[in-house]
């Protein structure tokens, strides 16, 4: 089965702090992304990756940067905290050739 | 922007009974996906149709698409209370690159009363 980790389920920052999130895959998947899930507006993807070291940014990308030097790890990183980045961050991967996404269990981020 | 509209929003039913969702999109596609969350987790992939089928089954799942409307639907048979999860669809656009990305609908929550 694959399996998609997220570092923390649960998350409290304060404004201005860094933060970084990880997401690790136990696939060897080429392909890995974070979302932001939000009431009312479903996800919203922030950043993909196709490749270690490459990224493209998604539909929402303002405020966040990402990181990919390994295969299996993505991490998203959050330069300035904000309370408008309050949300639940979800990480998927996928194969290449496969068009299904897999999920990790989620970040539950609280910006104070 | 959101490509997919889900409809209803809300859904509670009885268990045994079938559970309709419906999803629009706005562009073409080359396939479109409904996936499972339960409260406070991540998603789970449920089914894919593609843009030249029309019907689909999984087990108590059946799904259908007409790309002429730009429309989905998701039907859940015989439902239990384990099917009490939001439900989003999810399209692929024609013409990406082979990027993999995803346009998620708002979600369709499904309460199934035991």
């Amino acid at each position: 089965d694959v399996k998609v980790t997220q570092s923390s389920r649960y998350l409290v920052k304060r404004t201005g702090e860094k933060v970084f999130l990880e997401c690790v895959q136990d696939m060897d998947h080429e392909n890995m992304f974070w979302y932001r899930q939000d009431p009312g507006l479903g996800l919203r993807l922030i950043y993909f990756s196709y490749d270690v070291k490459m990224k493209e940014k998604g539909d929402i990308p303002e405020g966040y940067s990402v990181s990919r030097e390994k295969k299996e790890r993505f991490s998203l990183i959050l330069e300035s905290a904000s309370t408008n980045q309050t949300s639940m961050y979800l990480c998927a991967s996928r194969p290449d050739r496969v068009e299904t996404q897999y999920f990790g269990p989620g970040t539950r981020l609280l910006v104070l | 922007s959101q490509q997919g509209e889900e409809d209803p929003q809300a859904l509670s039913i009885q268990e045994g009974e079938n559970a309709t969702m419906n999803c629009s999109y706005k562009t073409s596609i080359n396939n479109l996906q409904w996936y499972r969350q339960n409260s406070g987790r991540g998603l789970v992939h449920l089914i894919l149709i593609r843009s030249n089928e029309r019907e689909k089954h999984s087990g108590r799942l059946r799904v259908t698409l007409d790309t002429s409307k730009k429309s989905s639907s998701l039907l859940i048979t015989a439902s239990r209370a384990a099917d009490t999860a939001s439900y989003f669809c999810a399209t692929d656009k024609r013409g990406s690159s082979n990027t993999g990305k995803l346009i998620f609908g708002q979600g369709t929550t499904l309460q199934v009363k035991p």
